[in-house]
């Protein structure tokens, strides 16, 4: 079954200290690998698409990396200002363009 | 250029009426895609309509349905309301396949 899990369910990070976000994820033929951030009440904002193993992008104080089962976002020195959900999902063979999603990661972040 | 636009924001609705929601992909956009998001879950495809049909759909009953426009907007609805219906719906847009996936800001649906 395909299926997208995201760890840890909630983080709690002071300003400065950086930190990664896990997802992992069974699909067959992987199409490409979403990030987007969520703040309560909006819709989801893109951040990032991989498509393949060892592919890499940033964004500020965001990196996000791609391996064959799984994705990191790497939080480097995170501001209060990148407290949000961050969601993962895939686009897969034979999916048209329909994502699935995981249950995303909820990130605090403190001064 | 303005990005997915949806309406209505918000809106409260009694068990066992219709719903109508609508949405105007971002500019260029020729696929349209509709989420459910429940509170503290991720979103779960709905369906997506490409040239006006419904082309891929997930595992929602048939009191889910939807449209596509000529000019690309749509539109879902849902029949026969339930209490469980209440949820963030997502729509979103994107040239056709592969490629970048943009959402809306949503439309707060609650069922009482």
């Amino acid at each position: 079954e395909d299926q997208v899990t995201q760890s840890p369910e909630a983080l709690r990070l002071q300003e400065g200290e950086s930190s990664s976000l896990n997802c992992s994820y069974t699909v067959s033929g992987l199409r490409g690998l979403f990030w987007y951030r969520q703040d309560p009440g909006k819709g989801p904002e893109f951040l990032f698409t991989l498509y393949s193993a060892g592919e890499e992008k940033e964004k500020e104080r965001l990196k996000a990396t791609l391996t064959k089962k799984e994705s990191f976002l790497h939080i480097t020195a995170p501001k209060p200002e990148d407290s949000a959900t961050y969601l993962c999902a895939v686009h897969f063979s034979g999916g048209y363009n329909k994502l699935i999603f995981g249950a995303g990661t909820r990130l605090a972040v403190h001064p | 250029d303005a990005g997915v636009t949806q309406s209505p924001t918000h809106l409260i609705k009694t068990r066992g009426q219709q719903v109508t929601l609508r949405c105007s992909p971002k500019s260029g956009h020729d696929t349209v895609s509709w989420y459910q998001q429940a509170l503290g879950q991720g979103p779960q495809f709905i369906f997506q309509y490409y040239e006006e049909e419904e082309r891929q759909r997930g595992n929602f009953p048939d009191r889910f349905s939807g449209h596509q426009f000529p000019n690309y907007s749509s539109e879902l609805n849902v029949n026969a309301l339930l209490l469980g219906d209440s949820a963030l719906y997502l729509c979103a847009s994107s040239l056709g396949q592969g490629n970048t996936i943009y959402f809306g800001e949503g439309s707060w649906l609650t069922v009482v």
